[in-house]
C-alpha cells in the first residue's frame, strides 16, 4: 500500500531534550517536506527537500532540523525542544512535477513541558 | 498578513444543500491545491489547479488567476462531507502557503 508513515504518532518531552520524528515513502517520490499544524495559524511548512542531499528551509525552519541521506526518509530533528514547538506536525510526499498530488503523513502530535 | 485567505471560517449546512468555501491568494502562484482534513486529523488532496475548473464527484474546484481567487463547491452535501477543507497555493516550485481551514458541519 501506498502510504507516508510518521513516528512516534504522539510524543510527550521536556523542554532540550533533542528527539527526532521518522517519516518514511514508499512511493519513491522525489519531494517531502514537513509541516506544522497550530490552532488559529493552519498549516505552515518548515523544512522540504527536492531529492537526497537538497533541502531548503519552509516558513518556519527556527529550531528544526533536517536531513535526506536517502530517498525515501526525511526525519525532522529538534535539537533542544522548547514549549513553543509544541504542535501537529504533518510529513508529506509528492512527485517533483508541477501537476503531482502530495500525500500526507497520519500525523505526530507533541507536546513539550 | 496571511498570504492565503479563506472564508467561511466555519460553515453549518443541512444535508443536500449545495456549499461553496472560498479561497483568496495576495502572491503569485504556480498552482492551488484544495485540501480535506477529517476528524481524526488525517489530511487528503482533493484537487490541485493551476487554471480553470477540476470536477470529482460531488466536489468542483474552479481558479481565477487573474482575480487570485479560488472555490470549492460541494453538491448535494452529505453528513460525510463534514470536515476541515484547507486551501493551499505553491510558490516558487515548492514552498506551500496554507489557508487556516473552513470547517464544514452537514446535519441529518
Amino acid at each position: 500500500e501506498a502510504q507516508v508513515t510518521q513516528n512516534p504518532r504522539y510524543l510527550i518531552t521536556v523542554t532540550g531534550k533533542k528527539l527526532t520524528v521518522t517519516c518514511s515513502q514508499n512511493m519513491n517520490h522525489e519531494y517531502m517536506s514537513w509541516y506544522r499544524q497550530d490552532p488559529g495559524l493552519g498549516l505552515r511548512q518548515i523544512y522540504y527537500s527536492m531529492n537526497v542531499e537538497v533541502t531548503d528551509k519552509g516558513d518556519v525552519p527556527e529550531g528544526y532540523k533536517v536531513s535526506r541521506k536517502e530517498k525515501r526518509n526525511f526525519p525532522l530533528i529538534l535539537e533542544s525542544p522548547s514549549p513553543n514547538q509544541t504542535s501537529l506536525y504533518f510529513c508529506a510526499s509528492r512527485l517533483s512535477g508541477a501537476g503531482e498530488t502530495q500525500y500526507f503523513g497520519p500525523g505526530t502530535r507533541l507536546l513539550v513541558l | 498578513k496571511n498570504e492565503v485567505e479563506q472564508s467561511p471560517q466555519n460553515l453549518t449546512a443541512q444535508e443536500g444543500e449545495f456549499i461553496t468555501i472560498n479561497c483568496s491568494y495576495s502572491v503569485g502562484i504556480s498552482a492551488l491545491h484544495w485540501l480535506q482534513q477529517h476528524p481524526g486529523g488525517g489530511i487528503v488532496s482533493l484537487f490541485m489547479l493551476s487554471s480553470g475548473k477540476k470536477k470529482h464527484g460531488r466536489l468542483i474546484a474552479t481558479i481565477n488567476i487573474q482575480e487570485k481567487h479560488s472555490s470549492l463547491h460541494i453538491t448535494a452535501s452529505h453528513p460525510r462531507d463534514s470536515a476541515v477543507y484547507i486551501c493551499a497555493v505553491r510558490r516558487n516550485g515548492n514552498q506551500f502557503y496554507f489557508g487556516t481551514g473552513t470547517s464544514l458541519t452537514v446535519i441529518p
